[in-house]
């Protein structure tokens, strides 16, 4: 197993070009995740989903999309980027765990953007 | 609205020692707690999960406990290594919500040989 795998790994941007973070996982997990994690801010919840073709917005959606056509994808989009997205962004994916309402998360190994 | 907390933010100790993270969060209605462990310019690897019903998990040289009640939980490292280093976070779901997590800004441990 994989697990939970990003891509790119490292990419930057110049202000207001776009592009797409992909994440995979291959544990037919139904939520999935996207975080950013910045000095100081710790981790905060950009957007997630809870099964495919559904995502709702987490702490900080403003200035991001995402899309989950696929159970195993979850893309997270910059339409315009700006300095301030650069961070670095982690995607998860987590499991119910069997009659109990606990989920166990499992992140992938980051992608770290600069945007100038 | 469920916080995280966890201290110390930064803890230095002698390769050997037995040492305890600390957690708390605001609202104890949690169905979980999970902690992470993360290294320098990587991602998070999830160390040991509590379930509400359970007081402590254990994984190795890992012992994580948990008292709703009071809000709190505890990471302790035994004997700890070098290898040991790395930032520590604890998680707990929001409050009112499952799937979710609200992360604490970690405590970033070194362990010297």
């Amino acid at each position: 197993n994989a697990g939970v795998t990003q891509t790119p790994k490292f990419r930057v941007l110049k202000t207001g070009q776009s592009m797409t973070l992909l994440c995979a996982q291959d544990m037919n997990h139904e939520y999935m995740y996207w975080y950013r994690q910045d000095p100081g801010m710790g981790l905060r919840l950009i957007h997630y989903s809870v099964g495919e073709g559904t995502t709702a917005k987490g702490e900080v959606p403003d200035g991001y999309n995402v899309s989950r056509l696929k159970k195993q994808n979850f893309l997270l989009g910059l339409e315009s980027a700006a300095p301030s997205q650069t961070s670095v962004y982690f995607c998860a994916s987590s499991y119910s765990i069997a009659r109990s309402r606990a989920y166990e998360q499992y992140f992938g190994p980051g992608t770290r953007l600069t945007v100038t | 609205k469920q916080e995280v907390t966890q201290i110390p933010a930064a803890l230095s100790v002698p390769e050997g020692e037995n040492l305890v993270l600390n957690c708390s969060f605001t609202d104890s209605a949690i169905y979980n707690l999970q902690w992470f462990r993360q290294d320098p310019g990587k991602g998070l690897t999830s160390l040991l999960l509590i379930q509400s019903s359970q007081r402590e998990q254990t994984s190795g040289r890992l012992n994580a406990s948990l008292d709703k009640s009071s809000g709190r939980s505890t990471l302790y490292i035994a004997a700890s290594q070098p290898g040991d280093s790395a930032t520590y976070l604890c998680a707990v779901p929001p409050s009112g919500n499952t799937g979710k997590l609200i992360f604490g800004q970690g405590t970033t441990l070194q362990v010297k040989p």
